[in-house]
């Protein structure tokens, strides 16, 4: 079955203590993306990759951090989490090379930073 | 630069009826695709519907239909027959067409589906 995994699903954790959400997608998806949904402000980017070693800032990229060292995988590293980054957390994929490539999402994570 | 505007927060629809939800977008790009997705309370998200700038039909999934108006820049929802199962969020979004384009999400609108 397609799908993006993405573990855990939720977490709760200090401020300060770092953590990874991990990423996963079985399709051969070029692209692959990082966001995160608060109340009343949508998705928001966070970090997006190209390809393998292809990685680029999104829009709220600050106290986050990502890496792709292989193509099904793209991890969200938080080094020292803090409260504001309490959120839902999406990872997403999709083909690249034409606007019509839908993403596929994965189930979320919900994180919450105390 | 992209951007999606969504300017429904949230919208009622009485059970049976159609509903519209606005989408209007801003790009240079010249071709271009405009997606809808569903978020459900339990989370997930769920994509419905697609539309190419250089479609000439507007696209149609089941009861849901995309009103396509390209020289508004408007990219409406049209869910027909609504169910109690409509209920959740709703996002549009759009992709340029050039190798490497990112996608760019609106803010989304609550739909509530009353019995």
């Amino acid at each position: 079955e397609a799908q993006v995994t993405q573990n855990p699903r939720y977490l709760i954790t200090v401020t300060g203590k770092k953590l990874t959400v991990t990423c996963s997608q079985n399709m051969n998806h070029e692209y692959m993306s990082w966001y995160r949904q608060d109340p009343g402000l949508g998705l928001r980017q966070i970090y997006y990759s190209m390809n393998v070693e292809v990685t680029d800032k999104g829009d709220v990229p600050e106290g986050y951090k990502v890496s792709r060292k292989e193509k099904r995988n793209f991890p969200l590293i938080l080094e020292s989490p803090s409260p504001n980054q309490t959120s839902l957390y999406f990872c997403a994929s999709s083909l690249l090379g034409g606007s019509s490539y839908e993403q596929y999402f994965g189930p979320g994570t919900r994180l919450t930073v105390t | 630069a992209q951007k999606i505007t969504q300017t429904q927060p949230g919208m009622f629809v009485q059970e049976k009826e159609a509903v519209t939800l606005d989408c209007t977008y801003d790009t240079s790009d010249p071709s271009y695709g405009l997606f809808w997705y569903k978020q459900p309370s339990s989370g997930e998200m769920i994509f419905l519907i697609y539309q190419g700038s250089y479609d000439q039909q507007n696209a149609t999934e089941g009861r849901y239909s995309l009103n396509f108006q390209k020289a508004r820049k408007s990219a409406n929802l049209v869910i027909s027959a609504s169910q109690l199962g409509d209920s959740a969020m709703y996002f549009c979004a759009m992709r340029g067409d050039h190798y490497g384009q990112n996608f760019v999400f609106g803010p989304g609108t609550r739909l509530s589906v009353l019995p």
